[in-house]
């Protein structure tokens, strides 16, 4: 069955160091991915995307992620956290057909020390 | 530009109780779609559809009916509601094709007693 996997549940970081989220997607074809954020009480607002092309994709607020084809993974990268990033961080693929529908990791929540 | 919106924000319902969460966009999108989200459990999809008239079962529909008369409008009827249903509740829009993103509306948290 199409998954996606984020290992990590719970992170915690101190402010100012680098944040790397893991996301492995289930599937051989190359899918969309993309990446949410949801601050507490919020909805989700897109980090960034990727359909195709260079494999190393800069989103909003500092944040990169690197598609990797032959792990099956869309880490999510940045180098100095901020204490505004505490959030909880989603990744999603679309594996395409006619339904339109995202399939969502369970999410990783970010904590971050001062 | 409102995007995806949806009403209300809050609802506290007691068990066996009926209603009806709206879900409204203005993008013209093909592609719309309810998720439950629950601590731990990340987005489960309940109904989705793909056009105007055309509805499908998600994950989680048990308990949950939708129906599309309308592109902008997508509405998700509880029947009779359960503690089982609390949960925050997300509608989103996309346009058809694989190379679009999802567009979020800002949940209904509902408590169900």
């Amino acid at each position: 069955a199409q998954s996606v996997t984020q290992p990590d549940i719970h992170i915690t970081v101190s402010e100012g160091a680098s944040l790397e989220l893991r996301c492995n997607y289930s599937y051989g074809a190359t899918p969309y991915l993309f990446w949410y954020v949801q601050s507490p009480g919020q909805g989700l607002q897109l980090l960034l995307k990727y359909f195709s092309g260079d494999t190393l994709v800069q989103g909003i607020k500092g944040f990169e992620a690197e598609f990797k084809r032959s792990q099956s993974s869309f880490n999510l990268r940045k180098p100095s956290v901020h204490w505004s990033d505490a959030a909880e961080y989603f990744c999603a693929v679309f594996y395409g057909g006619s339904q339109g529908n995202l399939i969502f990791g369970k999410g990783t929540k970010l904590s971050v020390k001062p | 530009n409102a995007g995806v919106t949806q009403t209300p924000k809050f609802q506290v319902l007691k068990t066996g109780q009926s209603m009806t969460l709206q879900c409204a966009q203005d993008m013209n999108h093909e592609y719309m779609s309810w998720y439950r989200q629950d601590p731990g459990m990340g987005l489960r999809l309940i109904h989705y559809s793909v056009g105007a008239g055309i509805t499908d079962q998600g994950e989680v529909p048990n308990g949950y009916n939708v129906s599309r008369s309308t592109t902008e409008d997508f509405p998700l009827r509880l029947l009779s509601a359960a503690p089982s249903q609390t949960s925050v509740y997300f509608c989103a829009s996309r346009r058809q094709g694989g190379n679009t993103e999802a567009f979020f509306g800002q949940g209904t948290r509902l408590t169900v007693v």
